[in-house]
Formats: structure tokens, sequence, C-alpha cells
């Protein structure tokens, strides 16, 4: 099985902060990566998928980057809409596997 | 619009059987894969079962394999999965999300849409 690996497990940020997540495989999964933001008592959302290809409807400042094995979510400007838990998975194959979470919380 | 309802959780000894329902609508169902994915109090998120769109190929985590079925029914639009045997640590939320399957392969595997959630509690 693929392992996930998301850090840190939390950040504490300010509105307009810049804020990274890095999510690394196990093994080489090319571009395949999923992002996800979840708020309190929701489903999660998927933010980005194909590692850097945004999905509809997401604002700009969510962006994703890497390949193999080592990836990131970057905020370029942390809205206040923004603070909740983010988690990575890979979508190479199964068992599909997700990242520990990482929660942006406020400063 | 996609919307997602899963249905079936309670409370529920260890050892006893529950199903879960997850009823599709605004989206070409047929088309889809479906999945459950599960999320302990407190916890992070937890694939456990895919089935395909034409109800042939069927994956699970490890965790439920053996314990847990995934079956659908395209003619009413709804994926199910049968719970035997469980145990306080499949206590969860239990999510039904989708797998775009519309272009003939699944690949890659991201979930785009998901339902609301249904609370299963495995206590005595």
């Amino acid at each position: 099985d693929i392992q996930m690996t998301q850090s840190p497990s939390s950040v504490s940020a300010s509105v307009g902060d810049r804020v990274t997540i890095t999510c690394q495989a196990s093994e080489g999964i090319a571009s395949w990566l999923a992002w996800y933001q979840q708020k309190p008592g929701k489903a999660p959302k998927i933010l980005i998928s194909a590692a850097s290809t945004l999905e509809s409807g997401v604002p700009s400042r969510f962006s994703g980057r890497g390949s193999g094995t080592d990836f990131t979510l970057t905020i370029s400007s942390l809205q206040p809409e923004d603070f909740a838990t983010y988690y990575c998975q890979q979508t190479n194959s199964f068992p599909l596997t997700f990242g520990g979470g990482t929660k942006v919380e406020v400063k | 619009e996609v919307q997602l309802v899963e249905t079936g959780g309670g409370f529920i000894p260890p050892g006893g059987s529950l199903r879960l329902s997850c009823a599709a609508s605004g989206f070409n169902f047929n088309k889809y894969g479906m999945n459950w994915v599960r999320q302990a109090p407190g916890k992070g998120l937890e694939w456990i079962s895919f089935i395909r769109s034409g109800g042939t190929i069927m994956y699970y985590a490890d965790s439920v394999k053996g314990r847990f079925t995934i079956s659908r029914d395209n003619a009413r639009n709804s994926v199910f999965l049968q719970m035997n045997s469980l145990r306080a640590e499949d206590t969860a939320v239990y999510y039904c999300a989708t797998i775009d399957c519309s272009g003939g392969s699944c690949f890659p595997f991201y979930f785009d849409s998901w339902g609301q959630g249904t609370l299963v509690t495995v206590s005595s």
C-alpha cells in the first residue's frame, strides 16, 4: 500500500498569510495526487486533482505542485473561509490512501 | 446538481450488522464508480470500498475485507454497504463519494462529489 505523510499536522496562521502544506508518498505516484478541504461537520471538498489541476470553482489562491513522491499545497493569501483541515490523497492505485491531514488554525 | 444522501447509520452493539444506503441524483449514475469513505471521530479520512460503474469490480480496504460488502443498483441510482461483524473501531461517519468513470476508465481515482455522511456508532 502507498503511505501518504502530510506535514505539518497543524499550522497557525493569520488572514493574508501564505501557507504551504507538504505531502509525501512512500513510492512514486507521478502526478496522481488530489487535495481536499474539510470544514468541521462537513464533507470533504476536492480542491486539486492531478497534483496541480484546480477544480472548477476553486479560488486561484490555491495551488498545487509536485510529482513523484513530494507534493505541496499552497494558499497564497489566506482568507477567513480557508481555516479548515486539508488532506492529500494518492489517486494512483487501490487501496486509495489519504495523508493524516493538516489543520489550518487561526493564529 | 449532484446530490448524494446517505442513510442507515445508527447505534449498534459489537458483532452486529448494519446496511448503509446512498441515494444519488443529478448526474449519470451509471457512469460513475461509487465509494465508501469513513472518518472516525476526530480522525482522518479512510477509504474503505469501491464499486465500478457496471457493478462487477469491487475493492476493499484490508480493515473491512471479509466483513463489509459493497453493492449498487443502477436502476435505483443507489449504492449500499452491508457491514457485518461490526467492531468498536468501525465507529465513524460514513461518506459515499463518486469517481468519474465516464471516459471508460475510472483513472485517476479521485473523489469529485461527496454526501453529507451518516454516523455509525458501535458500542455495547
